[in-house]
């Protein structure tokens, strides 16, 4: 089975700090991509990433950035967190780049819960 | 990225009865993919649709591609209170844009 991990459940930050969500796959996966969900909203893509050490913007970049120093591993970062940017926040990884030329999918982590206060 | 209407946001049904969840696109869609989430978890993959008026089954689940690539819809028949969560559909070749999601509950 594909493994998802996520560094942790439950975040409390406070306006201003550094926060670090750190993603890990176990399955070899080329493609990594970070959501934040929010009720009414739904999935909103904030970056991916389909090789080590390359990233593009998602729909909602601003705010974040991300590393990938290792293939299984893919790090979201709010470089000054700010209130707005409470959210769940969900890591996800694929193995196929095309996804509508094969049945692949993508794998979701758990979630980590951020409360910026 | 491809844009994707959901609806309804909300569903509330009797066990038993049907229910159907919808999307949306006024562009062509090369792909469609459905996931559940249930309550406190994660999303999970059901199926990926990519053929003009495709039709997939999984047991009460049917899965339909409009003709034009442009709708599709997910209809669960009997529900039962495990198929309790939100649904999502999700369309695009190298990143998925997802729609808002239905909730769907039911009540015993």
């Amino acid at each position: 089975d594909v493994k998802v991990t996520q560094s942790s459940r439950y975040l409390v930050k406070r306006t201003g700090e550094k926060v670090f969500l750190e993603c890990v796959q176990d399955m070899d996966h080329e493609n990594m991509f970070w959501y934040r969900q929010d009720p009414g909203l739904g999935l909103r893509l904030i970056y991916f990433s389909y090789d080590v050490k390359m990233k593009e913007k998602g729909d909602i970049p601003e705010g974040y950035s991300v590393s990938r120093e290792k293939k299984e591993r893919f790090s979201l970062i709010l470089e000054s967190a700010s209130t707005n940017q409470t959210s769940m926040y969900l890591c996800a990884s694929s193995s196929e780049r095309f996804l509508a030329a094969s049945q692949e999918t993508q794998y979701f982590g758990p979630g980590t819960r951020l409360l910026v206060l | 990225g491809q844009q994707v209407m959901q609806i309804p946001q909300y569903q509330h049904v009797q066990e038993g009865e049907d229910f159907t969840t919808y999307c949306n696109s006024s562009t062509t869609l090369s792909n469609i993919q459905w996931y559940k989430q249930r309550p406190g978890g994660h999303p999970v993959f059901l199926i990926q649709l990519v053929k003009s008026g495709e039709v997939k089954k999984q047991k009460r689940l049917t899965f339909q591609f409009g003709e034009a690539k442009k709708n599709s819809s997910l209809h669960i028949t009997a529900t039962q209170t495990t198929d309790v969560g939100t649904y999502f559909c999700g369309a695009g070749s190298y990143q998925l844009t997802f729609g808002k999601g239905t909730k769907l509950s039911v009540i015993p």
